[in-house]
C-alpha cells in the first residue's frame, strides 16, 4: 500500500528565500506525481505534474524533481513571496489511485 | 468560468439524515472523483467514475453512493449521516484516469451534529 510522507509539516522562511519541500512515497511503481497547493477554506490547484518517465518539471518559480528508485520528490520555489503562503501537498498515483501527504504548510514572512 | 463547481459549499445537519453534494465539471473531461479530507488534513480518494462507471471504490461505508447521470456530473449522496462524517469533500476531474492532472472543486465542509 502506498504511502506519502510530507516533511517538514510546518515551514516559516522570510521574503525571499528559497523553499524546498519534500515528499517522500513508499512505492515506486507510480504513474505520476502531482504537487498541489491549498489556500486556507479553499479547494486544491494544481501545481506541477511528473510523469513518471521524467525527471523533473518546471513551471515559472517552481521546479519539482522525481527520483523514483529513492521514492522521492522534492519541490523547489524560488524566491519566495508572502503570496507563496499556503499548504503544499503531494500526491503519488499509484493503480489509478492518487494516495496524499498530509500537507506543509508554508509561511512567507514579509 | 469556473472548471468543478460544487454545491453547496457548506452543509451542517443532524445526525441520522441523508444529504447529497454535487458536482459538475465543465472541462470535457471523462473522469470524475470524491475525495474526503479529515480534519488532520488528509486526502483521500473515495470514488473514480469514467465516461460514468465506477472504476475506484475504496473502502467507504455503503451509506456513501455516487451517481453520474452524465459525465460532466457525479454526485454523492450520503445516507444515515454519522458524527465521523464530519469533513471537507472534494471533488475533481481529470482527462484519464491515470496519466493527467487532476483538477479539484472548492469543496463541500460536511458537518453532523
Amino acid at each position: 500500500k502506498q504511502e506519502v510522507t510530507q516533511i517538514p509539516a510546518a515551514l516559516s522562511v522570510p521574503e525571499g528565500e528559497n523553499l524546498v519541500l519534500n515528499c517522500s512515497f513508499t512505492d515506486s511503481a507510480i504513474y505520476n506525481l502531482q504537487w498541489f497547493r491549498q489556500d486556507p477554506g479553499k479547494g486544491l490547484t494544481s501545481l506541477l505534474l511528473i510523469q513518471s518517465s521524467q525527471r523533473e518539471q518546471t513551471s515559472g518559480r517552481l521546479n519539482a524533481s522525481l527520483d523514483k528508485s529513492s521514492g522521492r520528490s522534492t519541490l523547489y520555489i524560488a524566491a519566495s513571496q508572502p503570496g507563496d503562503s499556503a499548504t503544499y501537498l503531494c500526491a503519488a498515483d499509484s493503480w489509478g489511485k492518487f494516495q496524499f501527504g498530509a500537507g506543509t504548510q508554508v509561511v512567507v514572512t514579509p | 468560468d469556473t472548471a468543478v463547481s460544487q454545491t453547496p459549499k457548506y452543509l451542517v445537519t443532524q445526525m441520522g439524515n441523508d444529504k447529497s453534494i454535487k458536482c459538475e465539471q465543465n472541462l470535457g473531461h471523462d473522469t470524475m472523483y470524491w475525495y474526503k479530507q479529515d480534519s488532520k488534513k488528509f486526502l483521500k480518494i473515495m470514488f473514480s467514475y469514467n465516461n460514468k462507471e465506477l472504476i475506484i471504490n475504496e473502502t467507504v461505508p455503503n451509506r456513501f453512493s455516487p451517481k453520474s447521470p452524465d459525465k460532466a456530473h457525479l454526485n454523492l449522496h450520503i445516507n444515515s449521516l454519522e458524527l465521523g462524517d464530519s469533513a471537507v469533500y472534494f471533488c475533481a476531474s481529470s482527462r484519464e484516469t491515470v496519466t493527467d492532472t487532476q483538477y479539484f472543486g472548492p469543496g463541500t465542509r460536511l458537518t453532523v451534529l
